[in-house]
């Protein structure tokens, strides 16, 4: 079975930095592109970037260049998501998923079950 | 960036009736968009992705139409588990993908 685990609910204060983890499970990790995904509280879906586990290359959301940082570490089946300094507006539940189109990742499906991030002083 | 629009924004039905909802793009995404169903307190879900192509496990009474710029998603006879939110998303432009706004379907 194709699995996304993320790690745990995460409470921070301004400023502070955080990295939150996605280990995939039950396929080739390597081989398929992982895309993160933002909704903040009552809100919709915001695309934020996708990252090729195999050569670790990242596109970024154009409202999320910048803001946040993209990893991955193939020998733990593991992708990232990285603040170095977060703000109240990044309270936000988020998702990762895995890409189900080759080149492009496109399509996603199946989704981690989330982790909710709170940034409050 | 691609814009997608959704209507409704919300929908009242009874369980048994058809729903119709809408995704329209600000530019043509051929046949590069998919749906998603997200019940509260879950992840999303893919349901139809290239437009009309139902993911696996996904129940026939979903359904996909549309290319370019006007797409929708039909559900014919609404089961009780499918009152939910669902999203459009493209992947006309890669890699700027975006999701629509949402529309809540809802029960009357």
């Amino acid at each position: 079975e194709v699995q996304l685990v993320q790690s745990g609910a995460e409470v921070k204060k301004p400023g502070e930095s955080l990295k939150i983890s996605c280990k995939g499970s039950g396929y080739s990790f390597t081989s398929y592109w992982i895309g993160w995904v933002r909704q903040m509280p009552g809100k919709g879906l915001e695309w934020m970037g996708i990252i090729y586990p195999g050569d670790s290359d990242t596109r970024y959301s154009p409202s999320f260049q910048g803001q946040v940082t993209i990893s991955a570490d193939k020998s733990i089946s593991t992708a990232y998501l990285q603040w170095s300094s977060l703000k109240a507006s990044d309270t936000a539940m988020y998702y990762c998923a895995v890409g189900i189109v080759g080149a492009t990742g496109g399509w996603f499906d199946p989704w981690g079950q989330g982790t909710l991030v709170t940034v409050s002083s | 960036e691609i814009v997608l629009t959704q209507s409704p924004a919300t929908l009242s039905l009874s369980p048994g009736e058809r729903a119709t909802l809408s995704c329209r793009a600000s530019q043509s995404v051929s046949s590069y968009l998919a749906w998603y169903q997200q019940k509260p307190g879950q992840a999303p879900r893919l349901l139809i992705y290239d437009a009309s192509n139902r993911a696996t496990g996904i129940p026939a009474r979903f359904s996909g139409s549309g290319s370019g710029t006007d797409f929708t998603l039909t559900i014919s006879s609404l089961e009780p588990e499918d009152f939910a939110v669902y999203y459009c998303q493209q992947r006309s432009n890669w890699p700027r993908y975006t999701f629509g706004q949402g529309t809540k379907l809802e029960i009357k």
